[in-house]
């Protein structure tokens, strides 16, 4: 399986909304509503910010939301904030009981 | 509370297998739906899956590399297994295990904890 594909870079200004996009296949992405998006700040535990496409574990920010159109998952952040500078993966289930990543983007606060 | 923690040795040479250990608490490989998996990050790469265990002992693994994957678990001890066989360079990564979310005993196919990873250099 090839990694789904993610912008390497996005960036904004504290208080703007930003959006990653996570583009799959149909064999992905597009056949199953089990995209979760991972927030990873270097040297730490990855944290799981939407499971299930775009439901939010209990204690994550409401300012993450996340949708999926197709083969392409996007996750948002609104009202941009400092700590909100990591890398962010997407993850799809790929059936058969397997997974494939994404390519990971670097989120800059301006 | 869930806690995950990788450990192995940081250093293997080529052709040598790499056995990793996951020693976790706060939850039972014994429960029904529960699952834990491992995944590997190479230095500035992305993510990538490398094999599964379920509590009814299934086991899953990426096929790009299934032929060098053996995954087992101790439910007395708490602990998941991965051994890799026949290392490489190119194998030189992060390696990380994580919980699959289950609610109730239906897994969402998402990793709700995640160990800190340990980093495995292979070379000569």
């Amino acid at each position: 399986q090839s990694a789904l594909t993610q912008p390497a870079s996005v960036s904004g200004s504290p208080g703007q909304s930003i959006t990653i996009s996570c583009t799959g296949t149909s064999r992905d992405v597009g056949s199953y509503d089990l995209v979760s998006w991972y927030q990873h700040h270097p040297g730490k535990a990855p944290k799981l910010m939407i499971y299930e496409t775009s439901q939010r574990p209990s204690g994550v920010s409401n300012r993450f939301s996340a949708s999926k159109s197709g083969n392409t998952a996007s996750l948002t952040i609104s009202g941009l904030q400092a700590e909100d500078e990591a890398d962010y993966y997407c993850c799809s289930y790929a059936g058969s009981n397997s997974y494939v990543f994404g390519t990971g983007t670097t989120v800059t606060v301006l | 509370q869930v806690t995950l923690k990788e450990s192995g040795p940081a250093l293997v040479k080529p052709t040598e297998t790499l056995t990793l250990t996951c020693t976790f608490s706060g939850f039972s490989l014994n429960t029904r739906g529960m699952r834990v998996i491992w995944i590997r990050q190479p230095p500035g790469k992305a993510l990538e899956w490398l094999a599964r265990i379920d509590w009814d002992d299934d086991k899953f693994y990426s096929t790009s590399l299934k032929a060098r994957l053996t995954i087992s678990k101790d439910t007395s001890k708490n602990q998941v297994v991965l051994t890799m066989t026949n290392m490489d360079p190119v194998d030189t990564a992060t390696y990380f295990c994580a919980r699959i979310k289950i609610i109730g005993s239906w897994s969402v196919d998402a990793f709700d904890f995640w160990g800190q990873g340990t980093v495995v250099t292979v070379s000569s």
